[in-house]
């Protein structure tokens, strides 16, 4: 079946570095994808997303990359803060029959030192 | 984006009995879900909730189990039936923002404890 899979469960930077988080995909026909950022002992919080038909969405200090070919997601984290420190899903939206339901990837602790 | 908000945030239950949680929304949305977050992984789709239907439940979830009602459109419960120890997770509900957009919004969830 579908799977969204992390390539790093934990992630370690120094504060001012920029921190790059990586998730693969099996669902050729997902169109629509979501980073979430789940903070201890709250519910996850919508970060950014991206449609199939784009390669590259820009947030606030995020970015999303998307590569079809390969199906592989990434998100980019600019100037990272103690205050990103967090556990981050991707999550794909399988389209079709799925319409709606989101599939979530392992997840990525990624640690900001000061 | 909707404020959500779930209750009980948290409950120590034994086994054998039944928890009802609770969803609430501040606005009326079309599609609502139940999702399983067992302890250190990640979120698992149980079903979704449909206003006026019954449930949609995803492979390894039933009914019996998960009961879920959804009275209109800014509410919704799941109950955890039977509970066992395997019970032990963090249940969150979500909501679909109206317009056609695929975005859920998370609730802050339910800790639950089964002893």
């Amino acid at each position: 079946g579908e799977s969204v899979g992390l390539h790093l469960p934990t992630l370690s930077v120094q504060e001012g570095d920029n921190s790059i988080i990586n998730c693969a995909y099996s669902n050729s026909a997902s169109d629509y994808f979501i980073w979430y950022k789940q903070e201890s002992g709250k519910g996850p919080q919508f970060i950014i997303d991206i449609r199939s038909n784009m390669d590259k969405r820009q947030g606030q200090r995020v970015t999303v990359l998307l590569n079809k070919t390969v199906k592989h997601l990434s998100l980019q984290i600019a100037a990272t803060q103690p205050g990103d420190s967090a556990v981050y899903f991707c999550a794909e939206n399988g389209g079709g029959t799925s319409y709606g339901k989101l599939t979530f990837g392992q997840g990525t602790i990624l640690t900001v030192h000061p | 984006s909707a404020v959500i908000s779930q209750k009980p945030s948290r409950d120590i239950c034994q086994r054998g009995t039944s928890l009802t949680i609770q969803c609430q929304v501040d606005s009326q949305v079309t599609m609502m879900f139940w999702y399983r977050q067992q302890p250190g992984q990640s979120l698992t789709l149980i079903a979704t909730a449909n206003q006026g239907s019954e449930a949609t439940y995803e492979s390894g979830f039933v009914i019996d189990k998960f009961p879920i009602s959804r009275p209109n459109l800014t509410f919704s419960t799941l109950t955890v039936s039977n509970m066992s120890p395997e019970d032990s997770s963090i249940y969150l509900c979500s909501v679909g923002v109206a317009g056609g957009r695929e975005t859920q919004y998370f609730g802050p969830g339910t800790r639950l404890l089964v002893l």
